[in-house]
């Protein structure tokens, strides 16, 4: 069946580190995948999103990495700073007749000390 | 350019009762989604429409819930007989059509059900 998860339920990080936040799909049919921001009283914020046909995508301050092998997807925040601090979630398409349905993950909470 | 707008953004209601949410979707976009969001979990997916035809409702409950989206004027999400079950985050989502799948979300509408 579909489901996408996270590893990580809490990421802490220091101003100015690298954060990076990881993902795993199950369904092999997944084909389009995208990251979301969610602070808290707010919708999701589109980040980054990235087809199965690549390996990685950058935005900015953000790389989104794809590992089909092993069904693997990591959002990669360089310099982090407190605004970045939020929940993250990956979610993903498994194609098909309907693109409508987006599959999403628990979330991983990033939190970002000054 | 205005995003997806919601309203109301909070929503009390007492059980048995009716709750109509509102939401406009981005300029330009023909694709609207709902999801639902239960406190520190991720969202899931309701119901997926375009002007005037359901295409996706995979995720609707059977009971109680209905979604419309007409060709004139905001898509509409419906709770009849409203449980405190229902009490949630609502959010929609809208993307531009075919070939482009990003899907933005609104503020959503936070449902109370007393």
């Amino acid at each position: 069946g579909e489901s996408v998860g996270l590893h990580l339920p809490t990421l802490s990080v220091q101003e100015g580190d690298n954060s990076i936040i990881n993902c795993a799909y199950s369904n092999s049919a997944s084909d389009y995948f995208i990251w979301y921001k969610q602070e808290s009283g707010k919708g999701p914020q589109f980040i980054i999103d990235i087809r199965s046909n690549m390996d990685k995508r950058q935005g900015q301050r953000v790389t989104v990495l794809l590992n089909k092998t092993v069904k693997h997807l990591s959002l990669q925040i360089a310099a982090t700073q407190p605004g970045d601090s939020a929940v993250y979630f990956c979610a993903d398409f498994a194609g098909g007749t309907s693109y409508g349905k987006l599959t999403f993950g628990q979330g991983t909470i990033l939190t970002v000390h000054p | 350019n205005a995003g997806v707008m919601q309203n109301p953004r909070h929503l009390v209601r007492r059980r048995g009762q009716e709750a109509r949410l509102r939401c406009s979707p981005m300029k330009g976009h023909s694709h609207v989604y709902w999801y639902r969001q239960l406190p520190e979990e991720g969202l899931k997916f309701m119901v997926y429409l375009q002007k005037e035809n359901i295409i996706d409702e995979s995720g609707m409950p059977k009971e109680r819930f209905s979604a419309e989206f007409p060709k004139e004027g905001p898509s509409i999400l419906r709770i009849q007989q409203v449980v405190r079950g229902d009490s949630a985050a609502y959010f929609c989502a809208s993307s531009p059509g075919t070939g482009k799948y990003e899907q933005y979300f609104g503020p959503g509408t936070r449902l109370t059900v007393t």
